[in-house]
Formats: structure tokens, sequence, C-alpha cells
């Protein structure tokens, strides 16, 4: 079945930087594109951004702009999020979430990976 | 960007109807028919519930119908059930070729 599965918990130091996989898997890869969306504790869901991982293209939340780099290697039908200069306010769940191309709705989405950031 | 918003919290008692509200601007909702509607119960990842301001997936109990207006799309679910309860996000496509969430609401079985 159509899935995408994300790597696990992390534990990071104010300033280092995180880096969480997404595979997916029961469909072809290249055909859509991924999100990413970020949650922090009792807090709403807030998109980050993404990539059409046909053709690499990206779009990045002006939040974000700077900080965040989403990227993809096609042969391990894998996309990243690498998230640098990490504060305590990044402590958070991170999704991805798969869009069809020209589909604007993400269906399904990961299982979440918690990013904490702490000294 | 700012968020699209929502009731902090709605509730009602099964078998009733409850109906949740999206308000952005005329650069997202009100400009694109691609509103959504996710489910998220505690602890979990959200689900698509409604996509493109009235289509449901496949599998989403046709209890769950979403609509808009201008700049406010709205979720209404009908005959509530137990297992609706949970915290409801929209969100929207933008001019900006961006993505934006609302502020997430509550729903309460009572």
């Amino acid at each position: 079945q159509v899935q995408v599965v994300q790597s696990g918990a992390e534990v990071k130091k104010p300033g280092a930087s995180v880096k969480v996989s997404c595979t997916a898997s029961g469909y072809i890869f290249t055909d859509y594109v991924i999100h990413w969306v970020r949650q922090a504790p009792g807090q709403r869901l807030e998109w980050m951004g993404c990539i059409k991982v046909g053709n690499d293209d990206t779009k990045y939340s002006q939040k974000f702009q700077g900080r965040v780099t989403i990227t993809r290697d096609t042969s391990a039908s894998t996309a990243y999020m690498d998230l640098t200069s990490l504060t305590s306010e990044d402590t958070a769940v991170y999704y991805c979430a798969r869009e069809k191309l020209g589909g604007y709705w993400f269906d399904p989405w990961g299982q979440g990976t918690l990013v904490t950031v702490s000294s | 960007q700012s968020a699209l918003t929502q009731p902090p919290s709605v509730s009602g008692s099964p078998g009733q109807s409850v109906t949740i509200s999206c308000t952005g601007t005329s650069s997202d909702v009100g400009y694109y028919n691609r509103v959504c509607w996710y489910q998220q119960p505690p602890g979990t990842a959200p689900k698509l519930m409604v996509y493109d301001v009235s289509n449901r997936p496949s599998g989403v109990p046709d209890r769950f119908s979403g609509s808009k207006s201008g700049n406010t799309a709205s979720l209404t679910i009908s005959g509530l059930q137990a297992e609706d309860e949970a915290d409801y996000y929209c969100s929207s496509y933008t001019r900006s070729s961006t993505y934006v969430f609302g502020t997430g609401t509550k729903v309460t079985v009572l």
C-alpha cells in the first residue's frame, strides 16, 4: 500500500542541524511532490516547504527560507528535510506528506518525527 | 503568511451536526478552490478528510461535507459520532504558490 515512513526521533543542541528522512513505497516516487509540515507541542500545523521529486524543484515558506533545505534521492525513494541553526522553538513533530502533482492535498502523511532541541 | 482562522473548539452530542469555519483572504481561500480539511486525533498524524473544498477521498464517511463562500470555507460533520472527536485543520493553496493551515479546531463529542 502507499505509505511514507520517516526516520526516528532526534535530540539536538541549540545551534545544531537536523536531517529527517521520508521513505516512500507503493507508488512511483517521481510522479509526486513531498511536503514537510511541522507541529510544535500543542500548536497548529505549519507548512515548511516541498519538493517536486521528478524535477527537483523546491518551494519554501518564507518563514524558513535560508534555514531549511529539502532534497531527494530517487534511487532510494527518499526525501530529506534539513533544518539548520536550531533553537528551542524548533522543538516539534515534523511530518512529511505526499501530494499528487496538481492535487493540492496531502495524502498520506508520515508518522511524524519528534525533534527536541535542548541544551 | 498568517494562519487561516478557525474557532478553537466546537462540541455536539452524538447524532447532532457541527460546523467548523475557516476564514482566510482573497489570496488563499477566496482565490482558489483548493481548500482541504484534515482530522488529527491526539498523538497521531493528520488524515485527509476533504479536498478541493467539497470532495471526499475514498473511505471517508459521507457525514463529512465541505463548502465555501467567499473567503470562508466550512466543514460540517453530520450525525456526530464518538470517533469524530479530534482536532481538525483546514488548509489552502495560496497565490504565492505556498500552503497555509488553519489555527485548528477541537471537536468534542458530549
